[in-house]
């Protein structure tokens, strides 16, 4: 079946540094759907970006990713991190089964520090 | 706007008695739902979706049900409750149909069974 890989558990930054959070997953599926969805704490997940085009950079509130089927990736950046930044990201693959399923990752703690 | 609402905001129940989870959207007509489990440290998973009234698909088989009602209702629930049915529950809905879409995520309900 699909499965979404995010290598970090937890990522911890200093303010102003750069973001990468990894994000690699598997489907059988030649179309994939990849999604980032942001989880603040005490709060919802709320979708930052998605992407379904090959080699096009998707951008959104500052974090953009660029999806690569070559090498099945979707990893999310951001040139300067933030401390409002500091949150659960998840990285998401969609499948084209006919029941909308999202299948996640196991997710990564973005903590940025002063 | 539309606004999703889901109760109890959390229980805590013995193993092995009934659950009952709500979730109810306003402010959007034939909203596509779903129900999402979140562990304790664990990913998201779908746990269920459903097109339209009266009609519900499972995704993943955890020993729960789920119901929808009303246009803008979906209920889980189960007779017999597992410990590990622990965790976090969110519903979600989106405007269109197809993996693309964008999910919106209500506030959840936290449940611990002792």
């Amino acid at each position: 079946g699909d499965s979404v890989t995010q290598t970090e558990g937890l990522v911890t930054l200093t303010e102003g540094l750069p973001v990468m959070l990894n994000c690699t997953y598997q489907t059988i599926y030649s179309n994939p759907f990849l999604f980032w969805y942001v989880q603040h704490l005490n709060e919802s997940p709320r979708l930052l970006l998605k992407s379904f085009t090959d080699n096009k950079r998707t951008e959104h509130q500052g974090f953009h990713a660029t999806l690569h089927k070559s090498s099945s990736s979707f990893h999310l950046q951001k040139s300067s991190a933030q401390l409002s930044d500091s949150a659960l990201y998840y990285c998401a693959l969609g499948a084209t089964g006919g029941n909308n399923k999202l299948t996640f990752g196991q997710g990564t703690v973005l903590s940025v520090i002063p | 706007a539309q606004t999703i609402h889901q109760w109890p905001v959390a229980e805590i129940k013995a193993v092995g008695s009934p659950l009952s989870l709500g979730c109810t959207i306003k402010g959007k007509s034939s909203p596509n739902l779903y129900w999402y489990w979140q562990a304790t440290g664990g990913t998201l998973q779908q746990l269920f979706y459903s097109i339209t009234v009266g009609q519900v698909e499972s995704v993943v088989q955890l020993n729960l049900s789920a119901s929808r009602p009303k246009d803008d209702q979906f209920i889980l629930s189960t007779e017999k409750l597992l410990l590990s049915h622990s965790g976090f529950y969110l519903c979600a809905w989106s405007s269109d149909w197809g993996v693309y879409a964008e999910q919106f995520f209500g506030p959840g309900t936290r449940l611990t069974v002792l």
